[in-house]
């Protein structure tokens, strides 16, 4: 089975500026989330989506960041506007339901904010 | 605040032997846990999980022991092979959800 995708791979941009990631989970996969992951810590969970509904999004920074899942497939994750301390690796990760615990993650979209 | 902890940002082991990595959590209410390995620039892939109701779990060369009164799990892995260098995360959750906290993972590098 294809795996999750994510894209763009690597981005860079000036503080200030936004960025947008996509995400196309494993097919059938109800649940997505979206985790940051800063340099030398463990993912962090930043949105959980079950079909197109939010779950939690709890630890999502509102005032800057959105995410939105149409149709109940793909993804997509917005940073505006984007600052330093966003620099990090955003990973997509999906699961058959949400009462899984084994998530399958994409390769993750790194993003460096100059 | 960090409720689950790896306490070993790196372990260095001889090809053969075994790797033993730890993992510590704070909050009693999580009740199922998972080893998640990651190699550069690839997404974590799921190693081996455990549910409180055990205290171990085997899956071929990877164990994972979990002492609930201690709070704490590790991951064995015998014997040990230069492709198991990777960084190893450690996770848990409250039931079965996907909200899942993670460690700041531990670097293994097997020597041949």
């Amino acid at each position: 089975e294809a795996g999750v995708a994510q894209s763009p791979r690597y981005k860079i941009i000036e503080k200030r500026q936004s960025v947008a990631f996509w995400c196309n989970p494993i097919s059938g996969h109800a649940t997505l989330y979206w985790y940051q992951q800063i340099l030398g810590q463990g993912p962090k969970l930043l949105i959980q989506f079950q079909n197109n509904g939010v779950v939690d999004d709890s630890q999502l920074p509102k005032d800057r960041f959105s995410a939105e899942r149409l149709k109940g497939v793909d993804s997509t994750l917005k940073i505006q506007p984007a600052k330093l301390e966003d620099s990090a690796v955003y990973l997509c990760a999906s699961s058959y339901s949400s009462g899984a615990n084994v998530l399958t993650f994409g390769a993750g979209s790194r993003l460096t904010v100059l | 605040d960090q409720q689950v902890k790896q306490n070993s940002p790196s372990l260095s082991v001889q090809e053969g032997r075994i790797s033993i990595l730890n993992c510590d959590y704070t909050n009693s209410m999580f009740d199922y846990f998972l080893w998640y390995k990651k190699y550069p620039a690839e997404g974590p892939t799921f190693l081996i999980s455990i549910s409180s109701i055990k205290d171990k779990n085997e899956d071929g060369r990877f164990t994972v022991f979990l002492n609930k009164s201690a709070k704490h799990l590790s991951l064995h892995i015998v014997p040990s092979q230069p492709g198991d260098s990777a960084v190893y995360f450690c996770a848990a959750s409250k039931g079965s959800q996907g909200n899942l906290i993670f460690g700041k993972g531990t670097k293994l590098s097997v020597k041949p």
